[in-house]
């Protein structure tokens, strides 16, 4: 079956910095979605690829599908406590519309 | 608009005992999920259904998982008898349709089996 994997899992970040968390499926994807899940809190839809090669901006987060949709990849530049959280990636397989997430990136903020 | 809205937000029970969760979805939202999330991992979909019939339900352990919704809007989750492992937290989302939609999850309802 399809597997998504997001590395890395933990990532500990200075305030202020960038860092980056990738996605890689194990199948072509026909789309692929980001989600943000505060601690206690409920997964929230950030945003949906779905070209090969798209990049979409959402203020300081960049998200980036690959050419063969089959990775993915979220960049977060000048890191805010706010951005504290577990990021998932979701995707279907191009014969389904089953969202299969990865495990997360939790991301911690050092003041 | 109101979000998607989840009864109990706790539920501590012993194993072999039932639970039940129920999940009230987006108004108009045909699409209706139940996510099992384990500590650490991401989501796991149990079922989704459109409107009143099931789409997928091949990760439910139906043996002692059942959900159904009835009238295509509220949906329950049944555990009947419950397991140490599956204490997690049972989330519901909604979409509009299926396929390349945006999901809505409910707050979650986290059950503790002892």
């Amino acid at each position: 079956g399809q597997q998504v994997m997001q590395i890395p899992q933990y990532q500990h970040v200075q305030e202020g910095e960038d860092f980056t968390t990738y996605c890689n499926s194990s199948t072509t994807l026909s789309n692929i979605q980001w989600y943000k899940q505060r601690p206690g809190g409920h997964p929230v839809f950030l945003i949906q690829l779905v070209k090969s090669g798209e990049v979409k901006k959402q203020k300081r987060l960049t998200f980036q599908f690959g050419e063969a949709k089959k990775n993915s990849s979220l960049h977060i530049t000048a890191t805010q406590t706010t951005d504290v959280g577990t990021y998932f990636c979701a995707g279907p397989g191009t014969n389904d519309y089953k969202l299969s997430f990865g495990a997360g990136t939790t991301v911690t903020v050092r003041a | 608009e109101a979000g998607v809205a989840q009864s109990p937000r706790y539920k501590i029970i012993e194993k072999r005992q039932s639970v039940a969760f129920w999940c009230n979805p987006i108004s108009g939202h045909a699409t209706l999920y139940w996510y099992q999330q384990i500590l650490g991992q991401g989501p796991k979909l149990l079922i989704q259904f459109q409107n009143n019939g099931v789409v997928d339900d091949s990760q439910l352990p139906k043996d002692r998982f059942s959900a159904e919704r009835l009238k295509g809007v509220d949906s329950t989750l049944k555990i009947q008898p419950a397991k140490l492992e599956d204490s997690a937290v049972y989330l519901c989302a909604s979409s509009l349709g299926w396929g390349m939609m945006e999901q809505f999850f409910g707050p979650g309802t986290r059950l503790t089996v002892l």
